[in-house]
């Protein structure tokens, strides 16, 4: 999936501390996810985006901020990080048509 | 509300015997996409095949191919001869074309034997 870049892929937090997740793809694409995925609950999508400038909320939105100033770039903020936050973050993006769904390769992301 | 459901959380198959995981899906937009992802031990998600809701045809890539049942709203994948390397975590996924948010179902891990 050389198309979607994620960073950083490794990354572990202090309860309360704030932290970027970059998202970059280079195929143009028009949509863009962020998803979670947590053991037993395969990926729960967080917030996602139709183009450059729009988000929009998904399942489990809660702590979460993100910003498509670019079109290329999706990111996702943590404000203030909570254990609970311990997870996989996978970013996808798609075509307009929707039927090619890329994926980054996913930042493991430990809050302690 | 769109919902996937796979009810196979794991699943066992003989090197070179073909496999069925099963997935419901729940929609009331007639126009969508299902999607069936590998993710191996390594992490990643990797795109196997697709089937649009319009699509006459079942979807085939390779040793993989999609049972398409509209009417019972099912979107079982099917892999054939399987091998080792196709050990991994299977993910059923549905997108809908309004606001192309794509939905995921909870998995089921497939282990193939020798």
């Amino acid at each position: 999936n050389a198309g979607v870049t994620q960073t950083p892929k490794f990354r572990v937090l202090k309860t309360g501390q704030s932290m970027t997740l970059l998202c970059a793809q280079d195929m143009n694409h028009e949509y863009m996810y962020w998803y979670r995925q947590d053991p037993g609950m395969g990926l729960r999508l967080i917030h996602y985006s139709v183009g450059e400038g729009t988000t929009a909320k998904g399942e489990v939105p809660d702590g979460y901020n993100v910003s498509r100033l670019k079109k290329q770039n999706f990111l996702l903020g943590l404000e203030s990080a909570a254990p609970s936050q311990t997870s996989v973050y996978f970013c996808a993006s798609s075509s307009a048509t929707g039927n090619t769904i890329y994926f980054g390769e996913g930042s493991w992301l430990t809050v302690v | 509300a769109q919902k996937i459901t796979q009810t196979q959380p794991g699943m066992f198959v003989q090197e070179k015997e073909a496999v069925t995981l099963d997935c419901t899906y729940d929609t009331s937009d007639p126009s969508y996409g299902l999607f069936w992802y590998k993710q191996p031990s390594s992490g990643e998600m990797i795109f196997l095949i697709y089937q649009g809701s319009y699509d006459q045809q079942n979807a085939t890539e390779g040793r993989y191919s999609l049972n398409f049942q509209k009417a019972r709203k099912s979107a079982n994948l099917v892999i054939s001869a399987s091998q080792l390397g196709d050990s991994a975590m299977y993910f059923c996924a549905m997108i809908i074309s309004g606001f192309q948010k794509l939905v995921f179902g909870t998995g089921t891990r497939l282990l193939v034997s020798p």
